[in-house]
């Protein structure tokens, strides 16, 4: 499935570092999602765009900082993160509206907070 | 608020075996409720959804979930299962407002694993 990308595949980053993740979707959807992955806990949805406009901040640390330039691209800036924050970062896209449960979903960002 | 509870963390099964994967939930309002598959090193994938209308649903791999609102459950079943069919298998609901679309806000469970065998 190349519907959604993501890069990197996987980052290990210091805690006084800046890095950004990447997702680009080529289904013509036009929501994106960031979603994190831990270790024994359900999969948490972060961050909505609908037609790059944000809609929906899940109380996400202000050291995640979004960026949706346009629908088919979604950006994840990171800084000063924890340890805590390692995890799988996954990106997805949907239609809008009545078929925005249908995501798509990328790869993932393996990300490792030293 | 609604939650997803999916009781088994792992279930090893032989293949060529039945499996049924739980899934309980609770919510305040209609709820629409799907079921992804997460294989190794990769995204999710929606398998099946039951948005309304018949109970069972069928997806695709051959996997089948029935919605039974007076139980609140949302089970996956598969009646002979490949050693393919390893990967993690989540559980997700979502409300609707009153006009029917979505915001898009799946609330997800904690994940079954399939181990399945020769």
């Amino acid at each position: 499935e190349t519907g959604v990308t993501q890069t990197p595949r996987h980052l290990v980053m210091g805690m006084t570092n800046k890095k950004s993740l990447k997702c680009e979707q080529h289904l013509g959807h036009n929501a994106m999602y960031w979603y994190k992955q831990s270790a024994k806990k359900p999969l948490e949805l972060m961050f909505v765009y609908n037609f790059k406009e944000q809609t929906e901040n899940n109380s996400v640390p202000s050291r995640f900082s979004p960026e949706c330039p346009n629908s088919s691209h979604l950006f994840l800036h990171l800084h000063t993160l924890q340890p805590e924050d390692s995890a799988l970062y996954l990106c997805a896209s949907s239609r809008q509206r009545e078929d925005a449960d249908t995501q798509y979903f990328g790869p993932g960002t393996r990300l490792t907070v030293l | 608020a609604q939650s997803v509870t999916q009781l088994d963390s792992q279930v090893p099964v032989f293949e060529e075996a039945p499996v049924e994967l739980r899934c309980n939930y609770s919510s305040s309002v209609s709820v629409y409720l799907f079921w992804y598959v997460q294989y190794p090193n990769q995204g999710l994938q929606l398998l099946l959804k039951y948005l309304s209308g018949s109970t069972l649903v069928k997806g695709i791999n051959g996997f089948e979930a029935e919605f039974n609102k007076s139980q609140t459950s949302f089970h996956l079943r598969k009646p002979s299962v490949h050693i393919s069919d390893t990967a993690e298998y989540f559980c997700a609901v979502s409300d609707r407002n009153a006009g029917g679309t979505s915001y898009g806000k799946l609330t997800f469970g904690q994940g079954t694993i399939l181990t399945v065998h020769p």
